[in-house]
């Protein structure tokens, strides 16, 4: 198993561009989370998603879109990126169980800078 | 918001000491978890908690679930050069997570 994927590794983007993180799982997880991490900060919940077709928001949802058609993909969507979106993104899954954001397993992260 | 005080920030260590930091709230949670987090990397869980009180290992590593469900302390034992790191702790009730800002373990020679 490949666990959680993301792509791409590196981005540099533009104030205003869009872009779409991608993240897939090969686990049949039923939830994923997305996070940033900022220096010095711990991680924080951006949109999460309790199975296809089911998306809610977490702490720090503004600027960004989910949508999650398949239990495998997770896609997390820049509408239009600015400075202060620059920072490392990680993706998430976990089993059902005892919450959506319980015991997860990550993926390496997209780190990505807004000029 | 909710906020978790994780200390210390950092630790320098001598290989072989043992090693202990913690985690504070001022809000109650159904669940604590621990991660690690290697340069470059996303985040591994270490120990998840379920019940107030709890006492878990995972080999050098032991983690409790504070009685009053607003606290938790990761202690690692016989410490060893591949424990350094960033330790962080998470709170978890539902649909909410907070993250501890993470306590940075450097291993001296």
């Amino acid at each position: 198993n490949a666990g959680v994927t993301q792509t791409p590794k590196f981005q540099v983007l533009k104030t205003g561009q869009s872009m779409t993180l991608q993240c897939a799982q090969d686990m049949n997880h039923e939830y994923m989370s997305w996070y940033r991490q900022d220096p010095g900060m711990g991680l924080r919940l951006i949109h999460y998603s309790v199975g296809a077709g089911i998306t809610d928001q977490g702490e720090v949802p503004n600027g960004y879109n989910v949508s999650r058609s398949t239990t495998e993909d997770f896609p997390l969507r820049l509408l239009s990126a600015a400075p202060s979106q620059t920072s490392v993104y990680f993706c998430a899954s976990s089993r059902a169980g005892r919450g959506p954001m319980n015991e997860q397993f990550f993926g390496p992260g997209t780190r990505l800078t807004v000029l | 918001g909710q906020q978790l005080n994780q200390s210390p920030q950092s630790m320098f260590i001598q290989e072989g000491e043992d090693v202990s930091m913690n985690c504070t709230s001022s809000s109650i949670f159904n669940t604590w978890l621990w991660y690690k987090q290697d340069p470059g990397e996303g985040p591994v869980l270490l120990i998840a908690l379920y019940k107030a009180g709890e006492l878990t290992s995972n080999g050098r590593l032991t983690a409790q679930f504070g009685i009053t469900r607003k606290d938790s302390f990761l202690n690692i034992s016989a410490s060893i050069p591949s424990d350094v790191g960033i330790y962080f702790c998470a709170g978890h009730n539902n649909d909410k997570i907070i993250f501890g800002k993470g306590t940075r373990l450097h291993i001296l020679p």
